[in-house]
Order: C-alpha cells, then structure tokens, then sequence
C-alpha cells in the first residue's frame, strides 16, 4: 500500500523564484494537513484540508505561500516568490476520517533557497 | 505555537538499556501521540493514548499519561542501535483537527 508520496524530494532554487511542492495523500484519507519543520521552530502546522476544502490556514506565513487540494488526490504548495527563510523541510500528512487517526507523513520536500 | 514539550532534547545510552522520553503539554487534551522520526524521512506513528486511558503497551514501547500533570512518557525496553532517530509528541484536541508537535527528543543508542 503506497503511503504519501511527495515530490520533488529536494529542490535547491535561487531567490524570487516560484517553488511548487506536490502531495499525493494516501487513497481514501479524508484529511491532508501541510507541515514546515525546521531546527529552530520544529514542526509547524501550515495549513489543513478536510475533504478537499481548507479548513483552517492561519499557519501560512505569509501571502507568499498558497496551498490547494482541487481533488482528494492532490495537493501543491506553492511560494512565489521565494526567500532563503523559506529553507526547510516540508511534510505532508494524511489522515482517515474517524474521532481520532493518526497522521500518515510523507518524507517530505528539502527546500533550499539562495 | 508548541503545545508538547519533550524532555529530554538528546538521549545516548547503550544498546540493551531502556530509553525514557517525557512530554509535558499546557491546555486539556483528547488524545496524545508519539512520532519516530529516522534521518532525511517523515514522521511515523508509534503509539496513541486517549485522555480516558493511563498506559498503553505496544511491543517494546510503553506509554503511560497522566492528565492531571499534563504529562506523557515514552519508555522504549531493551533499546537496539535501530531506535535511534527523533521522538515527537503530539497533542490532538478532537477528532482529526490538528496535532500540535513538541519539538523532540533526539535519541542515540550505541551498539
């Protein structure tokens, strides 16, 4: 059974460029959420979709960052443009519908930018 | 904003040892949750305890809470050099609205 597939696995970008990050969540997963982790700040919480619609987006930091989920397949993620603070790692997570699941993660997306 | 936080940040003991890791959370909570996280990988799911529950038992893992101290241990039995990564926990407040991740204790086992 594929868990979530993220793509690219790294992108390495100069500033002021658009950086488009992918989530495939796993088949059937009703909720998908958008994580940002780095040293400092740990696992941040970007923003989260339940069936496709989002929910709450209150982490974004900036309007820089937009995220869509036009279907239960896929999601993006997308800077633009790009700051070298936006150097991360960025993980998305699925999860079934029920009272309490866990959170299935992808292995992310290594993004650094110039 | 960080809900759980882990304790302690690194661990390094000896293969065989057992390894505890502590969590401590702020605001009331529906269920609590451990992560693994391995080098360069997502986090993976180890073990969820309800608020109604005091310990829960997953093969080598043992998990216990206490919600009148907001706290939650992980105990990991008999460590081997392969449970060395970072351990999160996380803090759900109902249903699937989001966890709220601590920052992680970061583990060691030395064959």
């Amino acid at each position: 059974d594929a868990g979530v597939i993220q793509s690219p696995r790294h992108e390495v970008t100069e500033m002021g460029q658009e950086v488009t990050l992918r989530c495939k969540p796993i088949s059937g997963h009703n909720s998908l959420f958008w994580y940002r982790q780095t040293m400092m700040r740990g696992l941040e919480l970007l923003i989260y979709f339940n069936n496709n619609v989002p929910i709450d987006d209150s982490g974004m930091p900036e309007d820089r960052f937009s995220a869509k989920m036009p279907n239960a397949s896929f999601s993006t993620l997308k800077i633009q443009p790009s700051e070298p603070r936006d150097s991360a790692v960025y993980f998305c997570a699925s999860t079934a519908t029920g009272e309490v699941q866990p959170q299935h993660f992808g292995d992310g997306t290594r993004l650094s930018i110039l | 904003s960080q809900q759980g936080e882990e304790d302690p940040q690194a661990l390094s003991i000896q293969e065989g040892e057992n390894a505890t890791m502590n969590c401590s959370y702020k605001t009331s909570i529906n269920n609590l949750q451990w992560y693994r996280q391995n080098s360069g990988r997502g986090l993976v799911h180890l073990i969820l305890i309800r608020s109604n529950e005091r310990e829960k038992h997953s093969g080598r893992l043992r998990v216990t809470l206490d919600t009148s101290k907001k706290s939650s241990s992980l105990l990991i039995t008999a460590s081997r050099a392969a449970d060395t990564a970072s351990y999160f926990c996380a803090t759900g407040s109902s249903g699937n609205t989001p966890l709220v991740f601590g920052k992680g204790t970061r583990l060691s086992v030395i064959a």
